[in-house]
């Protein structure tokens, strides 16, 4: 099937520092990616869904300014935390979508787990 | 807000038994539903999916049912495995457009016991 790659996986960072991570799709072009926001024990939240060539949409509350999303390719799609504090510690994953089918399946990557100290 | 929710945070079963995982929505315009497992530290995967029109809809070892009157999604599984152990999501999509955004449920537990 198709496959979402995340990277990098782990990633711990200094509080006041930004980082990147990526989020490309592997076999096929994906006019539109989402990233969601995991904390433990907690269900996915959506923050934002990236579209090729344009704006991103940010979910309400949700700081577009400190969560910088690029989606300058149809593979590939990344999320700055700018400036980054330990309450921004989490598990984010993107998904992306292969299709225009109002069902189509989303593919989800592997998540990146970001620690800020 | 609407938003889709589970009955039970937590399920043990023994292997070899069969499993089912509730999830209640509020948003009566969604029209699809999905389910996905999530294993630990690890992105959610697709297990099955059904539409508004279909109440029942089988996979292998596994079975979505969709009650629409009281708006309730299941996820049976069959023959439960070790490997079926991990955190299972409902998720549905409303009609919004184009874009596939998902609300996901608040996620059930599964222990398989041994």
């Amino acid at each position: 099937g198709a496959v979402v790659s995340q990277h990098p996986s782990r990633v711990i960072c200094k509080s006041g520092t930004s980082v990147k991570i990526e989020c490309r799709s592997l076999d096929f072009q994906a006019t539109t990616m989402f990233w969601y926001r995991q904390f433990p024990k907690q269900s996915l939240m959506l923050m934002a869904t990236s579209n090729e060539g344009s704006k991103a949409t940010y979910e309400q509350g949700v700081e577009k300014d400190k969560f910088l999303i690029n989606h300058a390719s149809l593979t590939l799609s990344t999320l700055t935390v700018t400036s980054a504090h330990p309450e921004d510690s989490s598990f984010y994953i993107c998904s992306a979508s292969a299709g225009a089918s109002y069902t189509g399946e989303l593919f989800f990557g592997e998540g990146s787990r970001l620690t800020v100290l | 807000g609407e938003s889709v929710g589970l009955h039970l945070p937590t399920l043990s079963v023994q292997e070899g038994d069969n499993s089912i995982i509730n999830c209640a929505y509020s948003n009566s315009a969604s029209d699809y539903f999905i389910w996905y497992k999530q294993e630990s530290g690890k992105g959610p995967q697709f297990i099955i999916d059904i539409r508004s029109n279909m109440d029942k809809r089988q996979g292998q070892r596994v079975t979505v049912l969709l009650n629409k009157t009281v708006k309730h999604l299941s996820l049976q599984i069959a023959a439960t495995q070790p490997g079926d152990s991990a955190v299972y999501f409902c998720a549905e999509k409303g009609f919004s457009g184009s874009a596939r955004q998902l609300t996901f449920g608040s996620g059930t537990q599964l222990t398989v016991l041994p």
